[in-house]
């Protein structure tokens, strides 16, 4: 069965580093990309970004690149999403999620999220 | 960047009834790369429908998708209690970018 398990939820500071994973099992981890997807307090879906377990090449949304670094330990099927300085604004909710089917790999499966909230 | 615009922004309508969902992209995109969504309260977006109009494994038959180019459509055709939700667009051909969401909410 195919699982992404994430770290627990948060509290932190602003101006304060933070690293969340996203444990995979059940799939072949290093075939498949895992992505990052922020939800902002009421708010939609957004893609940060996605990383290739194989080779650690990463690809950021022109919204994240430089806010947040996205990076995976392949010997524990791990992938993190990691910040130097948080800010208020980075209260959310996280998901990581891949896709394994070879025609274009939607987001079938994901993980149960990540609350981080930021607050002085 | 592409961009995702779905509408309405809130959908209410009764049990029983159809849903019709829009997505439309700011620049013309394949088929193979239109996906749905379902976000309930609370828990984590759900694949339904991929490449347009393929159904996810599990998604019952009143789901469908279709479309092209620009223009996308989600329509559910008999309303269940567990369809109200919050519904995104995604297309993945060029990077990845999520529609801003229809909530379907009970009239």
């Amino acid at each position: 069965e195919v699982q992404l398990e994430q770290s627990g939820a948060e509290v932190k500071k602003p101006g304060e580093s933070l690293r969340i994973s996203c444990k995979a099992s059940g799939y072949n981890f290093k075939n498949y990309w895992i992505n990052w997807v922020r939800q902002m307090p009421g708010k939609g879906l957004e893609w940060m970004g996605r990383i290739d377990p194989s080779d650690s090449y990463t690809d950021y949304s022109p919204s994240f690149q430089g806010h947040v670094a996205i990076s995976v330990d392949k010997s524990i099927n791990t992938a993190y999403l990691q910040w130097s300085s948080l800010k208020a604004s980075d209260t959310a909710m996280y998901y990581c999620a891949t896709g394994l089917d070879s025609s274009g790999f939607p987001f079938d499966y994901w993980g149960q999220g990540t609350l981080v909230t930021v607050s002085s | 960047e592409i961009v995702l615009t779905q509408s309405p922004g809130t959908l209410s309508l009764s049990p029983g009834e159809r849903a019709t969902l829009s997505c439309r992209a700011s620049q013309s995109i394949s088929t193979d790369y239109l996906a749905w969504y379902q976000q309930r309260p609370g828990q984590a977006p759900r694949l339904l429908v991929y490449g347009t109009s393929t159904r996810a494994t599990g998604i019952p038959d009143r789901f469908s998708g279709s479309g092209s180019g620009t223009d996308f459509t989600l329509t559910i055709s008999r309303l269940e209690s567990e369809d109200f939700a919050v519904y995104y667009c995604q297309q993945y051909g060029y990077s990845r970018t999520f529609g801003q969401g229809t909530k379907l909410e009970i009239k």
